[in-house]
């Protein structure tokens, strides 16, 4: 089935490590996204690509980093730089063009302790 | 910038009556996108229903529903006939049209947390 998968659902790290969240789609979506959710804050952006090999910062890109080596694949990097990484993690793709809507992954629950 | 209000942090419904959540929004641009999204507790995002703004009627999707005010800048989601399963948090987003500076990027408001009640 197409979709967009993330994995893992949870994510445990130390403080001070670097992580990488994956996200892969099967969509055949050109653009990918993602987002960071925090109680009361909605979803911020964080990171977004409309084409392999290029992507743009979002709202809150400082402390994260990302690569688009494939149109399938969008993986996002959480470094120790990031001063508060613990939230719910979102991925999302849309497909090229005018009226179409994003479609989201099952999202990531990074804790670092 | 563009940016998404939604002043109800949470809303409270009863089984098969009528709801309405609110939503603003603010932008310069003519041509532009909005979207409610559901998220359960599964925190599943799930599209519910979009409004083009070229479009003056409002959008509707079996049970929902929106009341688009393009000069009010405003999008409320009407939810008629409330079921246990509407329980979710619900996002209002935005996003530009194809010629705008955000054509890529998608906008959300905060969220408001719906409960249905027998």
């Amino acid at each position: 089935d197409g979709g967009i998968t993330q994995s893992p659902k949870y994510l445990f790290r130390k403080e001070g490590q670097n992580v990488t969240l994956s996200c892969e789609q099967n969509l055949n979506h050109d653009a990918m996204y993602w987002y960071r959710q925090d109680p009361g804050q909605g979803l911020r952006l964080i990171y977004y690509s409309q084409i392999v090999n290029d992507f743009q910062k979002g709202d809150i890109a400082e402390g994260y980093s990302v690569s688009r080596e494939k149109k399938e694949s969008f993986p996002l990097t959480v470094t120790s730089a990031q001063k508060n990484p613990t939230a719910f993690y979102l991925c999302a793709s849309r497909k090229g063009g005018q009226n179409t809507e994003a479609f989201f992954g099952q999202g990531t629950r990074l804790t670092v302790v | 910038a563009q940016t998404v209000t939604q002043s109800q942090p949470e809303m409270s419904v009863q089984e098969a009556e009528t709801v309405t959540l609110s939503c603003t929004y603010d932008t310069s641009e003519s041509d532009y996108y909005l979207f409610w999204y559901k998220q359960p507790p599964s925190r599943q995002m799930i599209l519910v229903i979009r409004q083009e703004a070229y479009k003056q009627q409002n959008a509707t999707e079996n049970r929902f529903s929106v009341n688009f005010q393009k000069a009010a800048k405003s999008f409320s989601l009407k939810i008629s006939d409330s079921q246990l399963g509407d329980a979710a948090m619900y996002f209002c987003a935005y996003r530009g049209g194809l010629n705008t500076g955000t054509a890529s990027k998608l906008t959300f408001g905060t969220g408001t947390r719906l409960q249905v009640t027998l």
